[in-house]
């Protein structure tokens, strides 16, 4: 069973350029969560998908968006970047969405590092 | 607004000395209660969780966590720590019927050997 991955592992952006993370899924997982942890904070939630469709958001900008594909990985975008943007994104699956209870498994994460 | 609070930011201790991290969080409904643990260079892992039954609940590596619903509390224990523990814990409560989690800002357990 394969667990998430993230890519790419370290990234280093300028101000105002646009980025995309990448995810993959654990295998027979169909929803992704996206999160933000800035050092020395816990994660914080942007949004989530269930089966592409985006399922819910915490308290982020449209300039975060997203997307989930037919093999539920998942991308997630960041348009005009700012230097509060740079933090650890991590990446979680699991099985289920639409609101129900499910575990959620974390990908390794990418570093962001905007100048 | 739901929140979750780790009261300990940091904290040091002997192999072989007992642990105890608190976690209270604010939510008045039905909750499902997790710690994850986050060692040097290493993604989050789950260490325990809780969504019903027992209140005690027994996670790997010798953790154990009690949810107290009077309190809104989910302290994490373990009877006797080893250097291996050295690791950023953090406390995450997702409420019955959504789709994200909350987490703390997390507790650095530092073990000397």
């Amino acid at each position: 069973e394969t667990g998430v991955t993230q890519s790419p592992t370290h990234l280093i952006k300028t101000r105002g350029q646009q980025v995309t993370l990448r995810c993959s899924s654990q295998s027979g997982h169909n929803t992704v969560s996206w999160y933000q942890q800035a050092l020395g904070q816990g994660p914080q939630f942007i949004f989530q998908y269930y089966r592409e469709e985006e399922n819910g958001r915490g308290n982020f900008p449209p300039r975060f968006s997203g997307l989930q594909f037919p093999n539920y990985s998942s991308e997630l975008n960041v348009n005009a970047l700012e230097l509060d943007d740079s933090a650890l994104y991590l990446c979680a699956s699991s099985l289920g969405g639409g609101g129900n209870y499910n575990e959620q498994f974390f990908g390794p994460g990418t570093r962001l590092t905007v100048l | 607004a739901q929140s979750v609070s780790q009261h300990n930011h940091h904290v040091i201790l002997s192999e072989a000395a007992s642990l105890e991290l608190g976690c209270n969080y604010s939510y008045g409904g039905t909750v499902n209660l997790f710690w994850y643990v986050q060692y040097p260079g290493q993604h989050l892992q789950l260490l325990l969780k809780y969504f019903s039954g027992d209140p005690l609940v027994k996670g790997i590596k010798g953790f154990e966590a009690e949810f107290i619903k009077s309190k809104f509390s989910f302290n994490l224990r373990k009877p006797s720590v080893q250097w291996s523990d050295t690791a950023e814990y953090f406390c995450a409560v997702m409420s019955s019927g959504t789709y994200k989690y909350i987490f703390g800002t997390g507790t650095r357990l530092k073990v000397l050997a």
